[in-house]
């Protein structure tokens, strides 16, 4: 059965700390991984991981997948306060008829002053 | 305006009553999901439909039951709202690889 595995579940850090967050997966006919920042409602879309080994990257953010390993890690340097949240993971399921995106349990940061 | 739409934004109820949810998209996707969320499970599907015509449970589908009225609009629905569905739910679209899902803000349902 397709599954995605997030670690840790939970992390507190203070601002200005490194952080890095694990995401697994076990995905037939895998294509992308997808990584959302969920606040306080909706989550919403940071980046898509299709290739192995190519970095994306935004701001203090970065991410990175290993197709090989099936892993991919969300890098957060000198944290922020506002980078307070629940991070997911996300990995679409295809399927003849298309796909659907099967979610990680996902990682509570939070970052304290 | 939001691309995607869901009413109500908060809903109070009481055990035993029937509940809609609705959710409305401009993206033009074919692809609707319905997710409820809870604390320390992450998001987990009750329905998903890939087109008009199609409707497929998810993971959790018991005690829920949608509608796909439109390609713009999908709705869930509760027949016998029950405490353990207090929950917040989304609703989400996608296009066809399903790379990439624009989701509404959220309904925060409290069956008391």
């Amino acid at each position: 059965e397709d599954k995605v595995v997030q670690s840790p579940l939970s992390l507190v850090v203070h601002e200005g700390d490194t952080v890095t967050l694990n995401c697994s997966y076990e995905v037939t006919n895998f294509r992308s991984l997808l990584w959302y920042k969920q606040e306080k409602k909706a989550p919403t879309f940071l980046f898509m991981l299709t290739s192995s080994g190519i970095e994306k990257k935004s701001g203090r953010l970065s991410s990175i997948l290993d197709k090989k390993e099936l892993f991919s890690i969300l890098n957060i340097t000198a944290t922020q306060t506002g980078d307070s949240a629940v991070y997911l993971c996300a990995v679409p399921r295809m399927r003849t008829s298309g796909s659907r995106l099967t979610f990680g349990e996902g990682t509570q940061l939070t970052v304290n002053p | 305006d939001a691309d995607v739409t869901q009413t109500p934004r908060n809903r109070i109820t009481k055990t035993g009553k029937r509940i809609m949810l609705e959710c409305s998209q401009t993206k033009g996707h074919d692809r609707m999901y319905w997710y409820r969320q809870d604390p320390g499970l992450g998001l987990r599907l009750i329905y998903y439909s890939f087109d008009v015509k199609d409707i497929n449970k998810g993971e959790i589908s018991d005690g829920y039951s949608v509608s796909r009225q439109a390609q713009a609009k999908f709705s869930l629905s509760l027949e016998s709202a029950i405490p353990n569905q207090t929950a917040l739910y989304f609703c989400a679209t996608s296009d066809f690889a399903g790379t990439e899902a624009f989701f509404g803000q959220g309904t925060r349902l409290t069956v008391v």
